[in-house]
């Protein structure tokens, strides 16, 4: 089955603990990115990857980190998490020139004490 | 003012019913429109996308893209309890890999 999984779904830690949120897709897409959802906001990109090492800022990059060694593989870095990173989150890829239909993971519901 | 702006309801409707969701905004080189559901505690999922003006149809779903106006619709025909759900409309201009995504809409269907 085509899908995008993240780990973990749900997570509850305290500031400045580092953490990590994976991202895996089985469709062998070149593009993948991570998107945070806030109520009254929507969704808003933080990263996106074009491809293997390559990786660029969304609209709310600041305080996470990503990382693109795999194809399949995009994790997202949260190093000194704090309150205002209280969130859910989503991994996403596509097609390269396939934005427009991109797949959505399940979420990682992030709480930050 | 945001460049895409939709209304967040929630939107209630009775089963059968046809319902309309909007979105408007305000960047002229958006050429890529997307509507995408969000059950309850889901990721979303792209249900119809549509390049430049027109209408485009999917069974009992229809996007129209009115670029003139700056306005995009979903419409539902007979519409079901399952589709109640949360309706985010996006779009993204030709070569920009960030998207720019409404709201969502709050629809709920009652039988």
């Amino acid at each position: 089955e085509a899908q995008v999984t993240q780990n973990p779904r749900y997570l509850i830690t305290v500031t400045g603990k580092k953490l990590t949120v994976t991202c895996s897709q089985n469709m062998n897409h070149e593009y993948m990115s991570w998107y945070r959802q806030d109520p009254g906001l929507g969704l808003r990109q933080i990263y996106y990857s074009m491809n293997v090492e390559v990786t660029d800022k969304g609209d709310v990059p600041e305080g996470y980190k990503v990382s693109r060694k795999e194809k399949r593989n995009f994790p997202l870095i949260l190093e000194s998490p704090s309150p205002n990173q209280t969130s859910l989150y989503f991994c996403a890829s596509s097609r390269p020139g396939q934005q427009e239909t991109q797949y959505f993971g399940p979420g990682t519901r992030l709480l930050v004490l | 003012q945001k460049e895409v702006e939709q209304d967040p309801g929630p939107l209630s409707v009775p089963e059968g019913a046809i319902v309309s969701l909007n979105c408007t905004y305000s960047n002229s080189a958006f050429q890529y429109f997307m509507w995408y559901r969000q059950y309850s505690r889901k990721g979303p999922e792209l249900l119809m996308y549509t390049y430049s003006s027109g209408n485009k149809e999917d069974g009992r779903f229809t996007a129209q893209v009115d670029k003139s106006s700056k306005y995009i619709s979903l419409f539902i025909r007979d519409s079901q309890p399952s589709d109640s759900a949360t309706y985010l409309c996006a779009m993204t201009s030709g070569g920009s890999y960030i998207p720019t995504f409404g709201r969502g809409t709050s629809l709920i269907v009652h039988p």
